[in-house]
């Protein structure tokens, strides 16, 4: 079917630590692929996106290539900040033309000082 | 920026009453949503409507849960007779047209039933 499946548990690092989250999805074309992220107390908030095969979404020092090879959307910044810490959802349109989306199980990361 | 927004940002409830979350998205948007996220677990589609109407609904959004549009800038959920699983966290999206994939997500309102 088209899902999206994220790395399973929570994430802890120091700062300036390099971060990589895991994204594979399943589908038949190449939809586009989005990380959503969810401040504390927030919601959810668009982190980047990547429309088709090879390109790479950037906002905020994080990254994300669309491999279809692999069919993985990772996520990953180099130098994380205490003001990181969030919870990052994978996510994917499916289904008819309207477009809802279909999310990851979602990532806790937690950066210490 | 033009934003989506959402009130109540909490309601408590009592099981069997009936709420209204209302939402108002960004203003020249066509396509609107309703997603839910129990606590730690992820956000699930429940709704989408464009043109007045439901465009597609999940097996969660039973007969007990409707939306509207009542006016130009409103887009509401309504759930009849709530249920203690009902308990989650409500975001409502728009999205401007429908080739354009991005949707825009309000702050959510943390519904508790008792």
């Amino acid at each position: 079917g088209n899902s999206v499946t994220q790395m399973e548990g929570p994430v802890t690092l120091s700062e300036e630590a390099f971060l990589t989250i895991n994204c594979t999805y399943t589908a038949t074309g190449y939809p586009s692929l989005f990380w959503y992220v969810q401040y504390p107390g927030e919601g959810l908030q668009l982190l980047l996106k990547a429309t088709k095969a090879d390109d790479k979404g950037s906002n905020k020092g994080f990254e994300a290539t669309y491999r279809k090879e692999t069919t993985s959307f990772h996520l990953e910044k180099g130098s994380v900040q205490v003001s990181d810490s969030a919870v990052y959802f994978c996510a994917r349109p499916w289904g008819t033309s309207y477009g809802k989306l279909t999310f990851g199980q979602g990532t806790i990361l937690t950066v210490h000082p | 920026e033009p934003e989506v927004t959402q009130t109540p940002s909490h309601q408590v409830t009592q099981m069997g009453q009936e709420v209204i979350l209302r939402c108002v998205p960004i203003s020249n948007h066509l396509y609107f949503y309703w997603y839910r996220q129990i606590l730690g677990q992820k956000v699930e589609f429940l709704v989408s409507f464009y043109n007045n109407e439901i465009s597609e609904k999940s097996e969660i959004f039973d007969d007990q849960f409707s939306v509207e549009r009542p006016d130009g800038s409103n887009f509401t959920l309504k759930i009849r007779s709530t249920k203690l699983e009902d308990s989650a966290m409500y975001f409502c999206a728009s999205k401007v047209w429908v080739s354009q994939e991005t949707q825009y997500f309000g702050p959510g309102t943390r519904l508790l039933v008792l």
